[in-house]
């Protein structure tokens, strides 16, 4: 019974292409997230979307564009590869009325960019 | 947006041991969460303690949201508890993104 599910785990692919990652929630939570976790480990907010409305845009490229189909899915998509993309990408979700507002985490996509 | 210390960044601890970890943050927070991510890079979620102290086995925590910090308390370690510990913190209650700290790296020795 997985909570938070995201495909693929490992993507290895090379500059200048288009590649989308997939996750997945059962929590019945209205609102979901990207993180990008870089070498050094540091975990940073990319996306969020409620109810299928993007809610937070950081300062990301606009090579990645989410899509939210529904309110248990939440997808990456990322055009034009680079070097610097390389990361894990971590998808979250959360309660954000009636709380509590915990956020978990899928197991990561880790992205290598050659 | 926040500022999120983390300390020590790491520790070496024999097995057995216990340890004390500690982040503060630069402003109020609302949601406040410890991650544990382990040797294979999975975040699993330890607590989430806005205020107040838990208990969860070998594992407490105590938030003092007045005093803008947390300490995650770990005994007894084991092997199994080496990883990075996150700590991470919201300006508002839910809809918001979470801000990490830098992490603490343990790593237990047998």
């Amino acid at each position: 019974d997985t909570a938070v599910s995201q495909t693929p785990k490992y993507l290895v692919t090379q500059m200048g292409n288009d590649k989308s990652i997939k996750c997945e929630q059962n929590l019945g939570h209205d609102t979901m997230y990207w993180y990008k976790q870089d070498s050094k480990k540091f975990l940073k907010i990319m996306f969020s979307y409620n109810n299928k409305e993007l809610i937070i845009n950081e300062t990301v490229p606009n090579r990645f564009s989410p899509k939210s189909p529904d309110k248990a899915h939440l997808n990456l998509h990322i055009n034009s590869l680079e070097l610097g993309d390389s990361a894990v990408y971590f998808c979250a979700s959360s309660r954000t009325s009636g709380g509590p507002y915990e956020q978990y985490f899928g197991p990561g996509t880790r992205l290598t960019v050659t | 947006g926040i500022q999120v210390e983390q300390s020590p960044p790491d520790l070496i601890l024999q097995e057995g041991a216990n340890s004390t970890l500690r982040c503060n943050f630069s402003d109020s927070v609302n949601n406040l969460q410890w991650f544990h991510q382990n040797p294979w890079g999975q975040l699993i979620n330890l607590f989430y303690i806005p205020s107040g102290t838990k208990q969860n086995g070998r594992l407490s925590a105590t938030t003092v949201a007045t005093e803008r910090y947390s300490l995650l308390y770990i005994s007894s370690s084991q092997t199994t508890d080496s990883g990075v510990y996150f700590c991470a913190g919201e300006l508002y209650f839910g809809n918001e993104k979470l801000t990490f700290g830098t992490g603490t790296r343990l790593t237990i020795i047998p």
